[in-house]
């Protein structure tokens, strides 16, 4: 156990459907990321919070996912109008920042995989 | 893109014998690569890093290679254990993002 949380740890949900995920980070750990990671392949970087603010999105992340650390603390990710695309593990980490010519290791939490039908 | 990524999709070890695991990287201007570790049904966890101006470094049972001419690193693990039975992930670190290559899946047989 890493110390970082996430829920629920399975979805399965319907074409078209909303979803929610949270994520609880270890408290200490300013910085939050999101990733998606699909059968065989390693995690995709999403998006990344300092703080409560919304620092780097990447291309992946279409007008249908938002992300939001309302106090810097827990966040969530939701999917609107989910798409059979859209299955595959989301997984949260969390660390310390770190400026360039540093690295302060991301801690992953277990994941919510989620599967639309 | 620039991508980091694992030579072979699998490795079968004996019990007991050390493991090698490889990576090429295309971006040379990453501050730093990492190794990670994942177990069915877990996310990622971190095994080791290296700074981009470093050769080699240990840890317990582990030891990174960084060779920047090649742009190659590998991982080598003494003394295999059942539990180290997992997909390895290098990656590479600039501030705040993270980019994984596909893994390695290694079996230790008994």
């Amino acid at each position: 156990d890493t110390g970082v949380s996430q829920d629920p740890r399975h979805k399965i949900t319907k074409r078209g459907q909303n979803v929610t995920f949270r994520c609880d980070p270890i408290s200490e750990h300013n910085r939050l990321y999101w990733y998606r990671q699909t059968l065989g392949q390693g995690p995709e970087f999403l998006t990344y919070f300092q703080n409560e603010a919304q620092l780097e999105k990447s291309r992946l992340l279409s007008d249908r996912f938002s992300a939001e650390r309302p106090k810097g603390s827990f966040s969530t990710l939701e999917i609107q109008r989910t798409e059979q695309g859209d299955s595959a593990m989301y997984l949260c980490a969390s660390s310390r920042a770190s400026g360039r010519g540093s690295y302060n290791e991301q801690f992953f939490g277990p994941g919510t995989r989620l599967t639309v039908l | 893109g620039e991508s980091v990524g694992l030579h072979l999709p699998t490795l079968s070890v004996q019990e007991g014998d050390n493991s090698i695991i490889n990576c090429a990287y295309s971006n040379s201007a990453s501050d730093y690569f990492i190794w990670y570790k994942q177990e069915s049904g877990k996310g990622p966890q971190f095994i080791i890093d290296i700074r981009s101006n470093m050769d080699k470094r240990q840890g317990q049972r582990v030891t990174v290679l960084l060779n920047k001419t090649v742009k190659h690193l590998s991982l080598q693990i003494a003394a295999t254990q059942p539990g180290d039975s997992a997909v390895y992930f290098c990656a590479e670190s600039n501030d705040y993002k993270l980019s994984f290559g596909a893994g390695t899946t290694v079996t230790v047989r008994a």
